[in-house]
């Protein structure tokens, strides 16, 4: 069992449809994260969740709403999106008040809005 | 604004070669740098971390160098094998309570037989 899971792999999606991204984590890890990967850019973070409660919103539009329903379990509900939304979207967790602030990706959902 | 970013975006190299990626950065309160791999199709994969209070690391076949002097960063990597073509990402972060990495754009790393 991978140490960051997420899905779906892959989502094609209307702009008018209402779609969720789902990540697990099974490393018993206390913070998780969102971030985008978009083609020719940096990994932009868009959110932080740590004990559950979520510590940084990066001016991300209203259109992507972060859950964090415990520890374990993120989502990113998406709805009304845009073409220029269409990314990978990586999830992370790592654990607060360790030696090293090292994240652990998943390996991503790779979303496609036409 | 503060940024990292990547001198290279492209490095082609012959198996067996010693690679170098570099990166520079911005913020001089960085305190913790680190290294990520990714491979096409997959999630960024830790390499290497470095505290601002060192300015050498050596783990299996990879050192990082750091130069705070002139804010840079360094990734080398011995005896490069073509596993090891992938896009290199070096990333910075404050001394925070959790983990806010920024990141650079990537060097695409290319290794011939």
């Amino acid at each position: 069992e991978t140490g960051v899971t997420q899905t779906p792999r892959h989502l094609v999606m209307g702009m008018t449809n209402k779609k969720s991204l789902k990540c697990e984590q099974h490393l018993g890890h206390n913070a998780m994260y969102w971030y985008k990967q978009s083609a020719k850019k940096p990994l932009e973070l868009m959110f932080v969740y740590s004990l559950e409660e979520r510590v940084e919103n990066n001016s991300v539009p209203s259109r992507f709403s972060p859950e964090c329903p415990n520890s374990s379990h993120l989502f990113l509900h998406l709805h009304t999106l845009q073409p220029e939304d269409s990314a990978l979207y990586l999830c992370a967790s790592s654990h607060q008040g360790g030696n090293t602030g090292e994240l652990f990706f998943g390996e991503g959902s790779r979303l496609t809005v036409l | 604004g503060e940024s990292v970013g990547l001198h290279l975006p492209t490095l082609s190299v012959q198996e067996g070669d010693n690679s170098i990626i570099n990166c520079a950065y911005s913020n001089s309160a960085s305190d913790y740098f680190i290294w990520y791999k990714q491979e096409s199709g997959k999630g960024p994969q830790f390499i290497i971390d470095i505290r601002s209070n060192m300015d050498k690391r050596q783990g299996q076949r990879v050192t990082v160098l750091l130069n705070k002097t002139v804010k840079h960063l360094s990734l080398q990597i011995a005896a490069t094998q073509p596993g090891d073509s992938a896009v290199y990402f070096c990333a910075e972060s404050p001394n925070s309570g959790y983990s806010t990495l920024t990141f650079g754009k990537g060097t695409m790393l290319l290794v011939s037989p």
